[in-house]
């Protein structure tokens, strides 16, 4: 089956511009998760969705991220304005469900550069 | 909140050697805790998952354990190869299925 898929794999921007990442979940997987992850940290979880609803929002920064999931299947992860501290990598995961047996499944993350 | 600490940060044994990857938490309150490996520039692979009505968890040669009344996990890796070398991240999830992530233990597996 076909993983999670991530794009851009890059991105370098200047301070204050915008940004956009967009994630395919594996079919099927009704769960969706947006973490970022800082250089020497461990990935941290932005947001959760369950189809197309929010789930867990509480560590987004909402003065500057939004994310959407239209449909319930893809999902988009935006950025405006981008600020230093947002260089990191943005790894979208999906899961079946959302329960205690199931794991998660992560794509190759975005890897991006503020500057 | 939770927070997961991962020691020790950095590893570096011969190959063939067995080796130990610990993992702690501070609320014992979890729904399951998953083993994971990053790979330089890629994302992460699930390894092993333990449900927290479980004690423990194998897959060919990793082994990991949990005593959820101590908050401690181990990744036992036996007879390690240089394929194994990676970042391995632990991650717990409690109520709700907010995971929470240590900081991950780097190894290196020398020929």
């Amino acid at each position: 089956e076909a993983g999670v898929a991530q794009s851009p794999r890059y991105k370098i921007i200047e301070k204050r511009q915008s940004v956009a990442f967009w994630c395919n979940p594996i079919s099927g997987h009704a769960t969706l998760y947006w973490y970022q992850q800082i250089l020497g940290q461990g990935p941290k979880l932005l947001i959760q969705f369950q189809n197309n609803g929010v789930v867990d929002d509480s560590q987004l920064p909402k003065d500057r991220f939004s994310a959407e999931r239209l449909k319930g299947v893809d999902s988009t992860l935006k950025i405006q304005p981008a600020k230093l501290e947002d260089s990191a990598v943005y790894l979208c995961a999906s899961s079946f469900w959302s329960s205690e047996y199931e794991t998660q499944y992560f794509g190759p993350g975005t890897r991006l550069l503020v500057l | 909140k939770q927070e997961v600490t991962q020691i020790p940060a950095a590893l570096s044994v011969p190959e063939g050697e067995n080796l130990v990857l610990n993992c702690s938490f501070t609320d014992s309150a979890i729904y399951n805790l998953q083993w994971f490996r990053q790979d330089p520039g890629k994302g992460l692979t699930s390894l092993l998952l333990i449900q927290s009505s479980q004690r423990e968890q194998t897959s060919g040669r990793l082994n990991a354990s949990l005593d959820k009344s101590s908050g401690r996990s181990t990744l036992y890796i036996a007879a390690s190869q240089p394929g194994d070398s990676a970042t391995y991240l632990c991650a717990v999830s409690n109520t709700g299925n907010q995971f929470y992530f240590g900081t991950g233990t780097s190894l290196t597996v020398i020929p």
